[in-house]
């Protein structure tokens, strides 16, 4: 069976710290994908970044960066030099896809990030 | 328009009421879903359409009725919900296809119900 885990239900840290919102996932497929949403005050899931099974490099974006370790089935996202801005519900999500093709996302339960001036 | 748009963005319903959610996409997307945010549970994956058939039904109770008329709408009908149904229902579409799994999923803003 598929699960991704966010031990990390809520974290509020001060403006300008670095913070890292862990991801653990389960799964037998050897071909999957790894996701990380942000969910605003606004309700909308926006998509931040996709890592796929066979590509280990970590990923920067600007204050924005992705450790994926398949030795520990991790995938986490550190923000850096926090902004009020990032104050978000954050979502990793393992995606499977489906016989016919499509494509079926299973979700962590989310970590509530409050950023404070 | 452009992206996932949702109407209504908030919905009341009575238990015996009958209402549909309508979801459009504007990215030329051939896979559209239906997602359930409840507050003390993870995004819920309910409906799943490819290319207008559905894929999935994620064990979703009757009293929800999807329907995908082509691959920009989708919709979803529900008739004699329960309070516990409240919660922020999610559209998203995505391409689809043989390398359907590296496509990043787009989600429509979402229409909060609530069912009294």
């Amino acid at each position: 069976a598929q699960k991704v885990t966010q031990a990390q239900t809520e974290i509020s840290v001060v403006e300008k710290e670095d913070v890292t919102l862990d991801c653990v996932y389960e799964t037998r497929d050897t071909t999957y994908y790894l996701f990380w949403y942000k969910q605003p005050p606004s309700g909308e899931l926006v998509f931040l970044i996709r890592r796929n099974s066979f590509d280990e490099q970590n990923e920067i974006s600007g204050r924005y960066s992705w450790n994926f370790q398949k030795s520990t089935s991790s995938f986490n996202f550190t923000i850096t030099a926090s902004q009020v801005v990032d104050s978000a519900v954050y979502f990793c999500a393992l995606s499977v896809r489906t016989i016919q093709g499509a494509q079926k996302l299973v979700f962590g339960q989310g970590t509530r990030l409050t950023i404070n001036p | 328009e452009t992206g996932v748009t949702q109407t209504p963005r908030h919905l009341v319903m009575g238990m015996t009421n009958k209402k549909s959610l309508k979801c459009e996409q504007h990215l030329g997307h051939n896979a559209m879903y239906w997602y359930k945010q409840s507050a003390k549970k993870p995004l819920e994956l309910m409906f799943v359409y490819n290319f207008k058939e559905q894929t999935e039904n994620n064990s979703v109770p009757s009293r929800f009725s999807p329907e995908c008329p082509n691959s920009s709408h989708l919709f979803l009908h529900l008739h004699t919900l329960q309070p516990e149904d409240s919660a922020l229902y999610l559209c998203a579409s995505s391409h689809a296809g043989l390398a359907g799994g590296n496509n990043e999923q787009f989600f429509g803003p979402g229409t909060r119900l609530t069912v009294l």
